[in-house]
């Protein structure tokens, strides 16, 4: 099983909720990551985390809290977003840090 | 910090011709990654590179990485419609922790 899950596959919200999207993997991989891309740019990097321990924070507003509850899950908490932070939200793992990353599906992100 | 540039930015071909990609890390790398895009769709490994010179093939499609380990190419020979994506490459610093995407070329086929 080389896949990647994400729920929802789509989200629109207010300036003032709260909602998290979620990702999930069962191949083992010790590493997975949040990323943000922007329509005809590249994945940005937001976070990583190894061994379910958080290992890189890329200078990410503080309205954006990941968790990883175990090794196979991944949350990103969503709280009072601006409409600049509409976006595909990708989630990625891999073996390990230097290994490739396996994507999920996003989730198309708009906040109105 | 690590940057990693890609051109061209766009390529537009006609079905048949042959297409190339190019990758270039302001520093040395521990590998290179490449991945494909579909239109709206998310990004799919194709290929990693570890060893100074190496070259793999996938088919018609052929990845180098240059001796220095700064430098990486993507070239598709005989385009065809199913090849139309944005191809990016991610290279890990030796350093870096972390993999740095490149901007992305965006291949469009002409049947």
């Amino acid at each position: 099983d080389t896949e990647v899950t994400q729920t929802p596959k789509h989200l629109v919200m207010g300036m003032t909720n709260k909602k998290s999207l979620k990702c999930e993997q069962h191949m083992g991989h010790r590493a997975m990551y949040w990323y943000k891309q922007k329509a005809k740019k590249p994945p940005e990097l937001m976070f990583v985390y190894s061994y379910e321990k958080l290992s890189i924070n890329e200078s990410v507003p503080s309205r954006f809290s990941p968790e990883c509850p175990n090794s196979s899950l991944l949350n990103l908490h969503l709280h009072a977003l601006q409409p600049e932070d509409s976006a595909l939200y990708l989630c990625a793992s891999s073996q390990a840090a230097e290994h490739e990353q396996y994507f999920g599906p996003g989730t198309r992100l708009t906040v109105t | 910090g690590q940057q990693v540039m890609q051109i061209p930015q766009y390529q537009h071909v006609q079905e048949g011709e042959d297409f190339t990609t190019y990758c270039n890390s302001s520093t040395t790398l521990s590998n290179i990654q490449w991945y494909k895009q579909r239109p709206g769709g998310h990004p799919v490994f194709l290929i990693q590179l570890v060893k100074s010179g190496e070259v793999k093939k996938q088919k018609r499609l052929t990845f180098q990485f240059g001796e220095a380990k700064k430098n990486s190419s993507l070239h598709i020979t005989a385009t065809q419609t199913t090849d139309v994506g944005t191809y990016f490459c991610a290279g890990l610093g030796t350093n870096a922790g972390k993999s740095t995407f490149g901007d992305g070329t965006t291949l469009t086929v002409k049947p």
